[in-house]
């Protein structure tokens, strides 16, 4: 079955400090990935994606992920942390084959990010 | 600015009553989705829509409806048959590629009585 998995429930990190944020998936072919982030009792906002081409892949706010087809990981990253960063991330794949015309995404459970001062 | 607006943020029900939730964009996109948000449960999706006139079930559908009878509405309504309606509701459309992300609404949160 198509599944994504964030291993990690809950990531703690020191202001400044890089954080990495882990996603694996278990999807054939070659899927489009996906980072999403949200901040408390909001709607959740786009951060990047990976559709082909470079494995590593620019976002907002400082954030970079990269795609590993091996290992079938797209880890979120971000060298240097901010207080601010704190929020809950999800990873989503989507099957660009299987998915017919629904453009169904399959989501991770979430990770939730706190940047401590 | 284009957008998709939910309402409202804020919901109280009382048990066996049935509530609709309002989701519109401007952003003329095709397809919009509703989803369902529990705490460590991550999103779950209740109904979608290609296009006008025309939706599909999600994964837990039961105890929900939906209608598409404008491109830019897509309103949710919880039944009474809904076992356990208390849930952050989050609204969310996408343009024209397989490629594309979502973009969301900043949700409706639910709380029945």
């Amino acid at each position: 079955a198509q599944s994504v998995a964030q291993p990690e429930d809950q990531v703690n990190v020191a202001e400044g400090n890089p954080l990495t944020v882990k996603c694996t998936y278990s999807v054939s072919g070659n899927p489009y990935l996906f980072w999403y982030v949200q901040y408390p009792n909001r709607g959740l906002q786009f951060l990047l994606k990976y559709i082909t081409g470079d494995n590593l892949v620019k976002g907002s706010y400082g954030f970079e992920a990269e795609f590993n087809k091996s290992q079938t990981s797209f880890h979120l990253k971000k060298p240097s942390a901010l207080v601010s960063d704190s929020a809950l991330y999800f990873c989503a794949v989507r099957d660009p084959v299987n998915a017919g015309n629904n453009r169904k995404l399959i989501w991770g459970l979430g990770t939730s990010l706190a940047v401590n001062p | 600015d284009g957008g998709i607006t939910q309402s409202p943020k804020y919901l109280f029900r009382k048990e066996g009553q049935n509530v609709t939730l309002s989701c519109e964009q401007n952003l003329n996109h095709d397809a919009m989705y509703w989803y369902r948000q529990d705490p460590g449960q991550g999103l779950r999706l209740i109904y979608y829509s290609q296009i006008v006139n025309d939706f599909q079930k999600g994964d837990i559908a039961e105890g929900y409806s939906v209608s598409r009878e404008k491109k830019e509405s897509f309103p949710l309504t919880v039944t009474s048959a809904q076992k356990n309606p208390t849930a952050f509701y989050l609204c969310a459309s996408i343009g024209g590629s397989h490629t594309g992300e979502l973009f969301f609404g900043e949700g409706s949160r639910l709380t029945v009585l």
